[in-house]
């Protein structure tokens, strides 16, 4: 089993539509999740960092599930510019050991 | 965004040359990290540096060499390289394992 897993997509969605990705790990010593943003040819960003309780960044929300271990995306009435590759990064507690999803891309459509 | 610079931003090299990437970073980080991502596999993490320690060599063949003279800087030299090594070359930095890490640019590396 892969460390940390994501549907590859591409989802495809019109403008405005709400979109949702997930990511599951494997090892339950995780202890910070990431959400990045990798745009064609380019280096990850780091769009949110997701924190136990839920956290809201705009149009963006992130999710932690320990028991169930996987960590989520939402955005909200997507644009344009959102269209892009998502990486769910997770890190085990006292490693510098940084994980990759392979990626969910999106496409938004006008 | 210049807090992490990697150089060259693209190389070519052919399998019998000797080459360098470069990863600097000016955000007062004490961790650096080479990462390679190939066309349609996740970032794979090949070192990490903690206060010029290594302390991940995530099992690289020989040929790719990283030296790290003090926590700013991160060089991979590279040698003898093979056509499947052609990536994009990734090299990031933290403050700290569990803070967020901010990447350069890149290196796409092409093997000839």
């Amino acid at each position: 089993r892969k460390e940390v897993e994501q549907d590859p997509g591409p989802f495809n969605v019109p403008e405005g539509a709400t979109v949702a990705f997930n990511c599951t790990y494997s090892n339950s010593a995780s202890q910070s999740f990431f959400w990045y943003r990798q745009d064609c040819r380019k280096e990850p960003k780091l769009l949110m960092s997701v924190y136990s309780s839920g956290n809201e960044d705009g149009r963006f929300t992130a999710q932690l599930n320990r028991a169930s271990q996987y960590i989520s995306l939402l955005i909200r009435d997507s644009k344009l510019s959102d269209s892009a590759t998502y990486l769910c990064v997770v890190l085990t507690s006292g490693t510098y050991k940084y994980i990759f999803g392979t990626g969910t891309r999106l496409k938004v459509l006008a | 965004e210049t807090g992490v610079t990697q150089t060259p931003r693209h190389l070519v090299m052919g399998m019998t040359n000797k080459k360098s990437l470069k990863c600097e970073q000016h955000l007062g980080h004490n961790a650096m990290y080479w990462y390679k991502q190939s066309a349609k596999k996740p970032l794979e993490l090949m070192f990490v540096y903690n206060f010029k320690e290594q302390t991940e060599n995530n099992s690289v063949p020989s040929r790719f060499s990283p030296e790290c003279p003090n926590s700013s800087h991160l060089f991979l030299h590279l040698h003898t390289l093979q056509p499947e090594d052609s990536a994009l070359y990734l090299c990031a930095s933290s403050q700290e394992g569990g803070w967020v890490a901010f990447f350069g640019q890149g290196t796409r590396l092409t093997v000839v």
